[in-house]
């Protein structure tokens, strides 16, 4: 079973930078989300695209998928504090779903 | 979208009893739910896919018997963590997986275990 890749492990930034995190995986998916977790504590849906999606856009997030690569990246534009968390790639194939070991992300303020 | 409820949020045992967490769906049927465990600043890792009406299939390493889980209805999932000892201290998450893709990524706000 298949489970995302993703870097770095950790990123810090200050307020206002732009904090890219990238996702790679091995095989075929449906789509690809991101989440975000504060602390250990619930998930919360940021985006999901497609397999068949080059990109989206969802308020300061964008994400990209590039299948031929088996790649995804984050990005997370104008960075506040509020963005401390963890964020996790997640792949969707034939409900099966898998996890990337996160990044861990730190903006400074 | 798919509502998902969680429950307890946070539990602590004594050493050698068993736990049950509950997974709802509230608001549409799931005939398929996910258990998930994550250990601190891990990532979360599949336990067990749960299927309503029949047995669930675990992950490799997962203890089938030791991670009792039940899908007896298309809102209800239970994973009943049997004989607790102190390693099996962790975050538990569920999620649901409906009919189309809308209410197919919806996840619990999961449950703290602690063993003592």
């Amino acid at each position: 079973s298949q489970q995302g890749e993703e870097d770095p492990q950790a990123l810090s930034i200050q307020e206002g930078e732009n904090a890219t995190m990238n996702c790679s995986y091995k095989t075929s998916i449906n789509n690809l989300q991101w989440y975000r977790q504060n602390s250990g504590r619930g998930l919360v849906h940021l985006i999901l695209i497609r397999s068949n999606e080059r990109e989206k856009h969802s308020g300061r997030l964008r994400v990209t998928l590039d299948t031929s690569k088996k790649s995804s990246s984050l990005l997370i534009t104008a960075s506040r504090a509020a963005d401390t968390a963890s964020y996790f790639c997640v792949l969707y194939n034939n409900n099966d779903m898998r996890f990337g070991a996160g990044t861990r992300l730190t903006v400074k303020p | 979208g798919a509502v998902v409820s969680q429950h307890p949020s946070w539990v602590i045992c004594k050493s050698g009893t068993s736990v049950k967490i509950e997974c709802r769906s509230l608001d549409f049927q799931a005939t398929t739910m996910f258990w998930y465990r994550q250990f601190p600043k891990q990532s979360l890792m599949l336990m067990a896919t749960s299927n309503e009406g029949s047995k669930a299939t675990y992950e490799q390493g997962v203890e089938k018997d030791k991670f009792l889980i039940n899908h007896a209805s298309l809102t209800l999932s239970t994973l009943t963590v049997t004989s607790a000892h102190p390693e099996d201290s962790s975050f538990y998450i569920c999620s649901v997986v409906g009919h189309g893709e809308p209410y197919g990524y919806t996840f619990g706000s999961g449950t703290r275990l602690t063993v003592v």
